[in-house]
């Protein structure tokens, strides 16, 4: 059984440049999710989505920020224009049932992203 | 006052050892608790889920206490295996129970 899938699994860019990180959850999962991982923060919600519909976005940083499901199989993050302190582990995670408490969340092996 | 707050450790423990880690959440609506662990740049795992009664599965047992908003995580005979960040998950109230809230984790490593 495939689990999520991320890329790519690690992304080199200069400051200033476009950045796009990919998921693809577990199939017939409800919900997606985006976490951000670093050291000083530890591992941050970003966005959710249940049914490819955004439910909270408030731990988006800013408008740099946006993202997409545009079909129950995809979703893309996106940074533009990025800059170093955006550095960090991008996680993708997918659940069956999003909305039901203890629900488990499986987490693709994330991307890690330096902005230079 | 963080939503839920970890003893980072590290932890440096001999294999065989019992350890315990201990976390605290400011939610009092939560509604679900876990332990996830993750290694050393892998991905986040589910450890366990942690019940109001208390659970065991194997060597690992998880409490809760929702009066003081306290969970803890007991592994006995620890193995070398077992060295990891070990993370306290909280999740959201009624309308939120999507949302995971997560600690920064207690670095375990266990040693010969």
């Amino acid at each position: 059984d495939a689990g999520v899938i991320q890329s790519p699994r690690h992304e080199v860019t200069e400051m200033g440049q476009e950045v796009t990180l990919r998921c693809k959850p577990i199939s017939g999962h409800n919900s997606l999710f985006w976490y951000r991982q670093t050291m000083m923060r530890g591992l941050e919600l970003l966005i959710y989505f249940n049914n490819n519909v955004p439910i909270d976005d408030s731990g988006m940083p800013e408008d740099r920020f946006s993202a997409k499901m545009p079909n129950a199989s995809f979703s893309t993050l996106k940074i533009q224009p990025s800059e170093p302190r955006d550095s960090a582990v991008y996680f993708c995670a997918s659940s069956l049932r999003g909305g039901v408490a203890g629900d488990t969340q499986y987490f693709g092996p994330g991307t890690r992203l330096t902005v230079l | 006052r963080k939503e839920v707050e970890q003893d980072p450790g590290p932890f440096n423990v001999p294999e065989g050892a019992t350890v315990a880690f201990n976390c605290t959440y400011s939610n009092s609506a939560s509604q679900s608790f876990f332990w996830y662990r993750q290694d050393c740049r892998k991905e986040p795992k589910l450890l366990m889920s942690v019940y109001s009664s208390g659970n065991e599965d194997g060597r690992f047992t998880a409490q809760l206490n929702r009066a003081s908003q306290y969970i803890s995580l007991l592994i006995r005979d620890s193995k070398l295996s077992d060295s990891a960040t070990y993370l306290c998950v909280v999740n959201g109230p009624t309308g939120t129970a999507s949302k995971l809230t997560f600690g920064t984790g207690t670095r375990l490593q266990v040693t010969l």
